[in-house]
């Protein structure tokens, strides 16, 4: 079982470089999500993507956009990297049905350490 | 106030006793609550989940929820080395509307099973 497959797995920049990141799962989810995970600062969600065709901004959306390219595939896109975007990103995708929208937990993918230098 | 708190520092354990993690949360709407845990350079991998108020347990792994008080915790019984790992609680939060799902992560607690 694949799950949510995130590529690349590591990625080295330059500042003012652009690069997207990609992710896409087989679970049929309905639910993604990207996050970055910097040391003492947790998980913090930058967009997020209910559904097909939706999108919002999470916590830290800041200098990334993002695609909902189909049910399966939710890109991260840096337009113009700066070195505080180095981090770890992950990729995460849950179910959302009914009437118990807010009960499904979420399944990572292996992440992206990403260096801006 | 953070949304999610895991205001303990690193936890040392010896092996075989009981690590207990606790977090508290601040929207009193939440209603869905799950540790992962997170091995260094991995990511986090969901160990349980609850969301009735009382206990729930898998295996070695418990789960507690009072939601009146607001925390949520999580005991490992007859800790091993393998159970040495950072430990992230997820809580819901009750602003979403029909068909979200998002969490918000505390920051974890680095628990160490010492041999």
């Amino acid at each position: 079982n694949a799950g949510v497959t995130q590529t690349p797995k590591f990625q080295v920049l330059k500042t003012g470089q652009s690069m997207t990141l990609q992710c896409a799962q087989d679970m049929n989810h309905n639910s993604m999500y990207w996050y970055r995970q910097d040391p003492g600062m947790g998980l913090r969600l930058i967009y997020y993507s209910a559904s097909e065709g939706t999108t919002d901004k999470g916590e830290v959306p800041n200098g990334y956009n993002v695609s909902r390219l189909n049910k399966r595939e939710f890109s991260l896109r840096l337009e113009s990297a700066a070195p505080s975007q180095t981090s770890v990103y992950f990729c995460a995708s849950s179910v959302t049905v009914g009437s118990q929208a807010d009960s499904q937990p979420q399944h990572f993918g292996d992440g992206t350490r990403l260096s801006i230098l | 106030q953070k949304e999610v708190e895991q205001n303990s520092g690193p936890l040392s354990v010896p092996e075989g006793a009981i690590a207990s993690l606790n977090c508290t949360y601040s929207d009193r709407g939440s209603q869905s609550f799950f540790w992962y845990r997170q091995y260094s350079g991995k990511s986090p991998e969901l160990i349980m989940f609850i969301y009735s108020n009382g206990d729930k347990e898998d295996g070695r792994f418990t789960a507690q929820l009072n939601k009146a008080s607001q925390y949520v915790s999580l005991l490992i019984r007859d800790s091993q080395p393998s159970d040495s790992a950072t430990y992230l609680c997820a809580v819901n939060t009750a602003s979403s509307y029909y068909g979200n799902n998002r969490l918000a992560f505390g920051k974890g607690n680095q628990v160490v099973v010492i041999p």
